[in-house]
């Protein structure tokens, strides 16, 4: 149980394209799911959260503007970086919590390695 | 504010001997505490996790951590390496209380990338 699942698990894109990137809790209800940014050798680092019916809260020093997150449904999230460069390049490792657990455990997808050109 | 610190970025050991990574917290209240493993290019699985209760918890893959809240400490062990285990291990911790925009965060500390030697 307690799978997370993100697609597409890697994506090239052109600098200027939008990269839509889907988070889905397959066996369980995520009222809350977490986007992080991972670079080369460095620990996570949270981009936003993501609750399910309301606007995302995000960390300081990130743009809402370019990271669109969207989390339409309980088991379904979507992070859309817009008008991607260069330098949004990265791998993008979404989280979910299960909305009846007490411990605030976070079960993680698989990541999205993003490589804009 | 939380924070977590791995000491050691790199640890290396030989095929069969003790692994030890550790992970020390600062906290205003005991914390929630997680290890997490992460293979390239993969996302995070959880190996154990301390909320409450019996202060050593033992977690997948023989690994286990005891939870020492006069040194805020929650240290990694497995008493045999193998060589599967060489991977990035993350320390994490939560708080218990936080609520709004902190509710349910997990805080990070910088990894630590075991090797294992034959």
């Amino acid at each position: 149980g307690a799978v997370v699942s993100q697609h597409p698990s890697w994506v090239i894109c052109k600098s200027g394209t939008s990269v839509k990137i889907e988070c889905r809790s397959l066996d369980f209800q995520a009222t809350t799911m977490f986007w992080y940014r991972q670079f080369p050798k460095q620990s996570l680092m949270l981009m936003a959260t993501s609750n399910e019916g309301s606007k995302a809260t995000y960390e300081q020093g990130v743009e809402k503007d370019k990271f669109l997150i969207n989390h339409a449904s309980l088991t379904l999230s979507t992070l859309t970086v817009t008008s991607a460069h260069p330098e949004d390049s990265s791998f993008y490792i979404c989280s979910a919590r299960d909305w009846t657990d007490s411990y605030n455990e976070q079960f993680f997808g698989p990541g999205t390695r993003l490589t804009v050109l | 504010a939380q924070s977590v610190t791995q000491l050691g970025s790199h640890v290396s050991v030989s095929e069969g001997a003790l692994v030890l990574l550790r992970c020390n917290y600062s906290s205003s209240v005991p914390p929630y505490l997680f290890w997490y493993v992460q293979y390239p290019n993969q996302g995070l699985q959880l190996l154990l996790k301390y909320t409450t209760g019996a202060t050593l918890v033992k977690g997948i893959n023989g690994f286990e951590a005891e939870f020492k809240k006069s040194e805020t400490s929650f240290h990694l062990t497995k008493p045999s390496a193998h060589m599967s285990d060489a991977a990035e291990y993350f320390c994490a911790v939560s708080d218990p209380n936080a609520g709004g925009t902190s509710y349910g965060k997990l805080t990070f500390g910088q990894g630590t990338i075991l090797t294992v030697h034959p």
